[in-house]
């Protein structure tokens, strides 16, 4: 157990839902990182948040979009779903020992558009 | 952006032997991390490694940071059948977002 949790596990929603996927760091955790899993692209970064404020952004849709509020818990926003958006969506949360940061990842949701 | 090339795909071995794994990249990272995922979880970082020629070893796993700092090797001796999965390596970026590989998918036969 990472200590990271993620809600739900799995969810099933139709082309043009809109949905919103939870993630809670690891205590004390700052940092905040949202990993999109797909068969055709892999593993892929989309955004990082930092103690509430977005500071990286990677291959992220303009369809989506997130946040992440005082208590640190991280929601990201998935809007006019695809059928292509179908995935694993992932957030991992950091902790930087010795000047080194290494991310710890959450179960997952695994999101079927359908 | 950067790329690693990670290899072999998938590897379908027999319980006991030894497992070789590398990953490779057009750029340098001053980091390189190796991932296992299990069906259904996350990933779970097994090993770090931090400087160029560094060798680390967790248990029956080894990874080394080769000395160009492009690329890098896991291994694992006398696999188990727990050892199946996905092998991911992974290298961060300036932001520390990381970039994965691939993946190497792992079956042992029993």
């Amino acid at each position: 157990d990472s200590g990271v949790t993620q809600t739900p596990k799995h969810l099933i929603t139709a082309t043009g839902q809109r949905v919103t996927l939870r993630c809670s760091p690891r205590s004390g955790d700052l940092s905040v990182y949202w990993y999109q899993q797909s068969l055709d692209q892999g593993l892929q970064f989309l955004i990082q948040y930092y103690n509430g404020e977005e500071r990286a952004k990677g291959n992220i849709l303009e369809r989506f979009s997130a946040q992440q509020f005082p208590d640190l818990h991280s929601e990201l926003n998935l809007s006019s779903l695809e059928l292509g958006d179908s995935a694993l969506y992932f957030c991992a949360s950091s902790v930087t020992d010795g000047g080194y940061e290494t991310q710890y990842f959450g179960p997952g949701t695994r999101l079927l558009v359908l | 952006g950067q790329q690693l090339n990670q290899s072999p795909q998938s590897m379908f071995i027999q319980e006991g032997e030894d497992v070789s794994m590398n990953c490779t990249s057009s750029s340098i990272f001053n980091t390189w991390l190796w991932y296992k995922q299990d069906p259904g979880e996350g990933p779970v970082l097994l090993i770090a490694l931090y400087k160029a020629g560094e060798l680390t070893s967790n248990g029956r796993l080894t990874a080394q940071f080769g000395i160009t700092r492009k690329d890098s090797f896991l291994n694992i001796s006398a696999s188990i059948p727990s050892d199946v999965g996905i092998y991911f390596c992974a290298g961060p970026n300036a932001g520390n977002m990381l970039t994965f590989g691939g993946g190497t998918r792992l079956m042992v036969k029993p």
